[in-house]
């Protein structure tokens, strides 16, 4: 299994605080991303990153920053929480371009 | 926008029992297609179709992608309950980062 480590595992909190995730990596692998998964939508980017301080929007992105200053973690910061929010987050790895994404067991979120 | 629909959202069978699992897909500049299986957590990587006509195996699961056709199937043959899963499929854009786009996936539950 890809060595990946998202936490907390699970986190209960309220409208309006901020929430950080966390996503660790033992693989030294270049790219990062964040997902969200709701019912009825499958898998959506959020951000992903392509480096060390590389980082972009994906689909889903508004609520949400990013930031990697180690290639080992990706971080998802929602600055406001609210409860539209409310999912399971899924950090995924991968070591180059034409390599599969591998996913951490994800965060389960909800927002009060 | 891209598009993956799966087939059929949900399906109970009975252990030893042949499964057949859709997916068809919109997508500009097509690279690859994906299949993962999610049991309670992480997805985790079955295989990725580049080529259109080559059969992947992998013990009694099997995929194929027909690119004239935009689809691909995911065989198992002589399931089992821990066959019990959700299966996603996913297609990979060209160009730029892993811009993946996954479809809701197809419920499978293996009964004795």
């Amino acid at each position: 299994d890809a060595g990946i480590t998202q936490s907390p595992r699970h986190k209960v909190t309220e409208t309006g605080t901020p929430v950080t995730l966390r996503c660790h990596q033992t693989e030294n692998h270049r790219y990062m991303y964040w997902y969200r998964q709701d019912p009825g939508h499958g898998l959506r980017l959020i951000h992903y990153s392509y480096g060390v301080k590389d980082t972009d929007k994906g689909e889903v992105s508004d609520g949400y920053s990013v930031s990697r200053s180690k290639t080992e973690d990706f971080l998802l910061t929602l600055e406001s929480a609210t409860s539209s929010q409310t999912s399971v987050y899924f950090c995924a790895i991968s070591g180059g371009s034409n390599q599969p994404q591998h996913f951490g067991d994800g965060t389960r979120l909800s927002i009060l | 926008e891209d598009k993956v629909v799966q087939s059929p959202l949900s399906l109970v069978v009975h252990e030893g029992d042949t499964v057949t699992l859709n997916c068809s897909y919109e997508v500009t500049n097509f690279r690859s297609l994906l299949w993962y299986k999610q049991e309670k957590k992480a997805p985790t990587f079955l295989f990725m179709l580049t080529s259109s006509g080559i059969e992947k195996k992998s013990g009694r699961l099997s995929s194929i992608l027909d690119k004239k056709e935009l689809s691909s199937i995911l065989n198992i043959t002589a399931t089992q309950t821990g066959d019990s899963a959700i299966y996603l499929c996913a297609v990979w854009r060209d160009g730029g980062y892993q811009k993946v786009t996954f479809g809701t996936g197809t419920k499978l539950q293996v009964i004795p």
